[in-house]
């Protein structure tokens, strides 16, 4: 595709349930970043993949939150029993190389929310 | 480790004058800095990215950056806000091979 796909958009869920988030990186790109939005905050880095590993996993906030990407390209971000304050929006980005030189291209997001 | 400073919040300018967006950095590496701008309900869109090349850096629509490795700063300027230009604005390091690193973003406003 053109760009990062995200899948959904908007996600409601219930306190306690299981969640999956879904992320199309550009092809090609094999570097895959998530990050997690707050309102009024900034990107708040989550976990880096390079190819199917993860290279840096130390923004995961505790051991809820899981994610994969078993075949270098479409990463899915797990999280389990959701708490209220896993509210936000989850954004996913790809570059075709790690930091450094290359920009990051961010998909939409999606908006989680927890009730 | 790396972190970044954005000294302002909020900044509120006029329709045609300039804009100045401070963004002050940590890095224990010579890194990469980039500016991100977020239109509300948008997705993030690179305005610019300095990589160790020239130090004034130019990017889109009409904004610039100035790396100063002394004052650890890279701001971001524009000579004549437009009100297309009202967004969030994210300063980013990524040193090589590793994740971005985003400043806590300042919201900018114009004002007709």
């Amino acid at each position: 595709g053109a760009g990062v796909s995200q899948t959904p958009s908007n996600k409601v869920t219930e306190k306690g349930k299981y969640v999956e988030l879904r992320c199309d990186p550009i092809s090609g790109h094999t570097a895959l970043y998530w990050y997690r939005q707050s309102l009024g905050q900034g990107p708040e880095f989550l976990i880096y993949f390079q190819g199917t590993g993860a290279a840096d996993d130390s923004g995961l906030p505790n051991d809820r939150f899981f994610a994969v990407r078993p075949e270098g390209s479409v990463s899915t971000l797990k999280i389990q029993r959701t708490e209220r304050g896993d509210s936000a929006v989850y954004l996913c980005a790809s570059s075709s190389q790690g930091g450094g030189n290359t920009e990051a291209f961010f998909g939409q997001g999606t908006r989680l929310t927890v009730v | 480790a790396q972190s970044v400073t954005q000294l302002d919040s909020h900044v509120s300018v006029s329709e045609g004058t300039p804009v100045l967006l401070r963004c002050n950095y940590s890095s224990s590496y010579s890194p990469s800095l980039f500016w991100y701008v977020q239109h509300p309900n948008k997705g993030l869109q690179l305005l610019l990215k300095y990589t160790s090349a020239a130090t004034l850096v130019k990017g889109i629509n009409g904004f610039e950056a100035e790396f100063k490795k002394s004052e650890t700063s890279f701001h971001l300027t524009k000579p004549s806000a437009h009100m297309s230009d009202a967004a969030e604005y994210f300063c980013v390091v990524s040193p090589w091979s590793q994740n971005f690193v985003f400043g806590p973003g300042t919201r900018l406003s114009v004002l007709p």
